[in-house]
């Protein structure tokens, strides 16, 4: 059954610890994204791959670093010097253009 | 760059009324428009979209929506809507050429739906 892995579906950790979020998908995709949700503010762009071995940021990618060393996996560490890591990630995978994003069951990230 | 703006943050309706989820976008260049559905603690599955040809698009589940070009729009529509369509509906465009933007999405604020019996 081909789809997209978020792994944890809760995740708590304590302020000032750098955090990795796991991203995996068998849809054999090539582009793969991370997005952040908070409340009334949509979806925000962190990071985004088009290729394994390459990502660009997004439009909020302080605090935030990726890897894409294989073309299944776009792991996301939340990193202390994010300021307000507390929200509800996302990651997306799509194939070609014009194709559709297909997103993740997410997780919720929650620093104490 | 693009900008979507859903128009109502939330949009309570009774069971069996009509709705209309409004979605309204700003962009230099020609766009791609998606319609995405987020239940309670899930991600987001796609509702519809408009790439090109007849400007109403329909999903299997009764929503509609019509690409108006003139009005920069892409309103979300259903005749009768059911208890179970209570979700968070997300607006969201793609440049369809090359360039900076090209593959991200931009998404509006998102719509709550809530539909009461």
């Amino acid at each position: 059954d081909g789809g997209i892995t978020q792994s944890p579906k809760y995740l708590f950790r304590k302020e000032g610890q750098n955090v990795t979020l796991s991203c995996e998908q068998n849809l054999n995709h090539d582009a793969m994204y991370w997005y952040r949700q908070d409340p009334g503010q949509g979806l925000r762009l962190i990071y985004y791959s088009q290729i394994v071995n390459d990502f660009q940021k997004g439009d909020i990618a302080e605090g935030y670093s990726v890897s894409r060393e294989k073309k299944e996996s776009f792991p996301l560490t939340v990193t202390s010097a994010q300021k307000n890591p507390t929200a509800f990630y996302l990651c997306a995978s799509r194939q070609g253009m014009p194709d559709t994003q297909y997103f993740g069951p997410g997780t919720r990230l929650t620093v104490l | 760059a693009q900008s979507v703006t859903q128009l109502d943050s939330q949009v309570p309706v009774f069971e069996e009324a009509p709705v209309e989820l409004r979605c309204n976008y700003s962009s230099s260049v020609s766009v791609y428009l998606f319609w995405y559905v987020q239940y309670p603690n899930q991600g987001l599955q796609l509702l519809l979209k408009y790439l090109s040809g007849s400007t109403l698009v329909e999903s299997i589940n009764g929503f509609e929506a019509e690409f108006n070009k003139s009005q920069t729009s892409f309103h979300l529509r259903k005749p009768s809507v059911h208890i179970s369509d209570t979700a968070e509906y997300f607006c969201a465009v793609t440049p369809n050429a090359g360039g900076t933007s090209y593959g991200k999405l931009t998404f509006g604020q998102g719509t709550i739906l809530t539909v009461h019996p």
